[in-house]
């Protein structure tokens, strides 16, 4: 069965700093995996996505992650932390024929100045 | 592109009625949407997918009986509570997956409404 695991429910960092949000994936086929973020009572946005094509993905607000085959993981990255970037973050991977998403429980990331 | 919205944003309703949300898809059609439930602090849970013109398939330990789905047409679904109790209450999220061809939309992904809050008291 195909699963997400997020490393650390929360995460904190000061601005400037880099930011690391850990996911690790399992899957028996080729994954499509997703970085969602969401801030308080608002739905979800789309960070970035990974479609089994270039291995290192760029998205929005200054963020990438690396999908690395041989460690199962898709780790969403972002140099210079910014006091906006605080925020509840998801990875998800695709299953089925209907897309569905399965989501990691999220890492909440408080940035301080 | 690509906007889905949520209504109502926010509900209060009382225990035993029941309540109904939409989830329309302003500028795309979307043959297909899903509804998510998110407790505080918690992640989202697939509750439904719901498939235009066709029975909604529900996640295992869902009640259909009680989460009734409704995909009448391309950009609307309708998620209704019905009987609510204070257990209930959360955080429900609709996505909308995009049909095939339309222009610069990929029908891989899923587009997520705003939410909507309900308390059941």
């Amino acid at each position: 069965a195909q699963s997400v695991t997020q490393l650390g429910s929360h995460v904190s960092v000061s601005e400037g700093a880099l930011v690391l949000l850990r996911c690790n994936y399992s899957s028996s086929v080729p994954p499509y995996l997703f970085w969602y973020v969401q801030y308080p009572n608002q739905g979800l946005q789309l960070l970035l996505k990974y479609t089994s094509a270039a291995t290192l993905v760029k998205g929005i607000n200054g963020f990438e992650a690396e999908f690395k085959k041989s460690e199962t993981s898709f780790h969403l990255t972002k140099p210079s932390a910014h006091m906006s970037d605080a925020a509840e973050y998801f990875c998800a991977v695709r299953i089925g024929g209907y897309n569905k998403l399965i989501f990691g429980a999220g890492t909440r990331l408080a940035v301080h100045p | 592109g690509a906007v889905v919205s949520q209504h109502p944003s926010w509900v209060i309703c009382k225990s035993g009625t029941s309540v109904k949300i939409e989830c329309r898809s302003l500028d795309f059609q979307a043959t297909t949407m899903f509804w998510y439930r998110q407790f505080p602090k918690q992640s989202l849970m697939l509750m439904a997918t719901s498939n235009e013109g066709s029975k909604a398939t529900y996640e295992q330990g869902v009640e259909k009986d009680k989460f009734l789905i409704n995909h009448a047409s391309l950009t609307l679904s309708t998620l209704t509570v019905t009987s609510a109790h204070p257990e209930d209450s959360s955080f429900y999220i609709c996505s909308a997956r995009p049909s095939p061809g339309q222009d610069f939309l990929s029908s891989y992904e899923q587009y997520f409404g705003p939410g909507t809050r309900l308390t059941v008291t």
